[in-house]
């Protein structure tokens, strides 16, 4: 079947702009995370989702950073005024529920300008 | 929170040659641990996971063992070939409920000279 899909592919923005960064799960997959890869680094934890709500927001750097996932499928990442430093690559992984395996995206490349 | 190390940063073989990786972890209650492999600008891929049930664990080329008590687990790939080259990261995970998030090492390049 389909993988996780993340959409744009890439984001070019400026410094201070809003972004909305789109993760679509396999179907089926109740579990939904985001994880932030920079340059040479591994991926870090950012939010996990089981269904609807957020259970786990420890690792949103700041308020800034806000996800949502309304329907138990599609996830949206929400960056605010936008910094330099948000620049990275953004990843979705999706899982089952009660299974550890995570099917990664292929994420959204943010540059801020 | 949890914490993990991986070694070398960088590994260069021949092919044919075989290749070890290492990672230690920090929080004793992890007990989930996979292996991603993850090509230039591309999704990271899952390559094999080894749970806390058991040491070690057989792919075809690609094993893993795990050590418990050192609290460290090692990615083995045997007959390297030149597609094996990539950037490998271990990860560590502890399931507190059903949250599995993962806590990554830094990755290690691996070339396969052909």
């Amino acid at each position: 079947g389909a993988g996780v899909s993340q959409t744009p592919s890439n984001k070019v923005t400026e410094k201070g702009k809003y972004v909305e960064l789109r993760c679509d799960p396999i179907s089926g997959h109740t579990a939904l995370y985001w994880y932030r890869q920079s340059l040479g680094q591994g991926p870090e934890f950012l939010i996990y989702f089981q269904g609807t709500g957020a259970a786990d927001d420890s690792g949103l750097p700041n308020d800034r950073f806000f996800a949502v996932r309304p329907e138990g499928s599609v996830s949206t990442l929400k960056i605010q005024r936008t910094e330099r430093g948000d620049s990275a690559v953004y990843l979705c992984a999706s899982s089952r529920f009660g299974l550890d395996t995570q099917y990664f995206g292929p994420g959204t490349r943010l540059t801020v300008l | 929170g949890e914490n993990v190390e991986q070694h070398p940063s960088t590994l260069s073989v021949q092919e044919g040659d075989s290749a070890v990786i290492k990672c230690t972890y920090s929080d004793s209650a992890s007990n989930y641990f996979p292996w991603y492999k993850q090509e230039l600008g591309k999704r990271p891929q899952l390559i094999i996971d080894i749970r806390s049930n058991v040491g070690e664990k057989k792919d075809q080329r690609i094993a893993v063992t795990l050590n418990k008590t050192a609290k460290h687990f090692s990615l083995h790939i045997t007959e390297t070939q030149p597609e094996d080259s990539a950037v490998y990261f271990c990860a560590a995970s502890n399931s507190g409920g059903s949250n599995y998030k993962l806590t990554f090492g830094k990755g290690t390049l691996l070339t396969v000279n052909p």
